[in-house]
C-alpha cells in the first residue's frame, strides 16, 4: 500500500488565492520531508526540505514567503501556496526517506495538480 | 557542484532491441544513485539504486566512478517499458537531485 500520501490530487483556483497541498507520511514518522515541483515531462526540481518542528530550508531560487512550509506534527507536511498565479501551475510532489542516514528508501506521494486559473 | 545529467530527452526503440539510458553525474563525495521511473498518470516509484546491484524488470545499472556515469541498461526492451526514467543522485537524508529525464517509447 501507499507509504506516502497526497491530498489534494488535483485542485484548481483563481489567481491571487492561496492553495493548501498535504502531504502524510503513513507508515512512519518522518522527521524531514522534501517538496519537489515538475512541469510536463520536465525533471522534479526540489523546492524545499521540510523538517518537523522547525522551519523548512528552501533551493535557491524558492521563494519562502511564496511558498509556505508547515510540519507541525511527525507525519504531517503542508505546501501552502499563496496568492498563487498562473506560472505556479504545475505537479507538486513530497517525498520521505524512511530510516535513518544515507542509502534510505525514499517514498513518494502521487502527486498534485495544481492549475491556477 | 552536485549535478546530474540525462543527455537524451527522448529514447525510442522497437520491440526487443537493447535498451541504454545515460545518466551522468557531478559529485564531491561518495554518492549514492538510483533510478526512478514513471509511467503514465502514475507516482515516481524506485526502479534501482547502485548499492543493491539487483536487476529489476531486466534493467540493470552499474556505477562507474572513473567516468562518472550510471548508464540504465536493458538487453531487450518491452513495450511496457515505455515511461520517463530519472536518474538521480542522494546525498546524506534522502535529499534527491534528479537528472532532466529519458522518456524511453519502445514501439512494436
Amino acid at each position: 500500500g501507499a507509504v506516502v500520501s497526497q491530498h489534494p490530487s488535483w485542485v484548481i483556483c483563481k489567481s491571487g488565492t492561496s492553495v493548501k497541498i498535504e502531504c502524510r507520511s503513513l507508515d512512519f514518522q518522518a522527521t524531514t520531508m522534501f517538496w519537489y515541483r515538475q512541469f510536463p515531462k520536465q525533471s522534479l526540481m526540489l523546492m524545499a526540505t521540510s523538517n518537523e518542528g522547525s522551519k523548512a530550508t528552501y533551493e535557491q531560487g524558492v521563494e519562502k514567503d511564496k511558498f509556505l512550509i508547515n510540519h507541525a506534527s511527525l507525519t504531517l507536511s503542508t505546501l501552502t501556496v499563496t496568492s498563487a498565479h498562473p506560472e505556479d501551475s504545475s505537479f507538486y510532489i513530497c517525498s520521505v526517506a524512511g530510516g535513518g542516514g544515507s542509502g534510505n528508501t525514499i517514498y513518494f506521494g502521487e502527486g498534485s495538480w495544481l492549475t491556477v486559473v | 557542484a552536485q549535478r546530474v545529467t540525462q543527455p537524451e530527452k527522448l529514447l525510442s526503440v522497437f520491440k526487443g532491441a537493447p535498451v541504454e539510458l545515460k545518466c551522468n553525474y557531478s559529485y564531491s563525495g561518495s554518492p549514492e544513485l538510483f533510478w526512478y521511473v514513471q509511467y503514465s498518470r502514475q507516482r515516481l516509484q524506485l526502479l534501482l539504486r547502485h548499492i543493491s546491484r539487483e536487476s529489476i524488470k531486466g534493467f540493470t545499472a552499474d556505477l562507474n566512478k572513473g567516468e562518472t556515469s550510471f548508464h540504465l541498461k536493458k538487453p531487450f526492451a518491452q513495450e511496457e517499458d515505455s515511461a520517463m526514467y530519472y536518474c538521480a543522485l542522494s546525498g546524506w537524508g534522502g535529499k534527491l537531485i534528479f537528472g532532466q529525464g529519458t522518456e524511453l517509447s519502445v514501439k512494436p
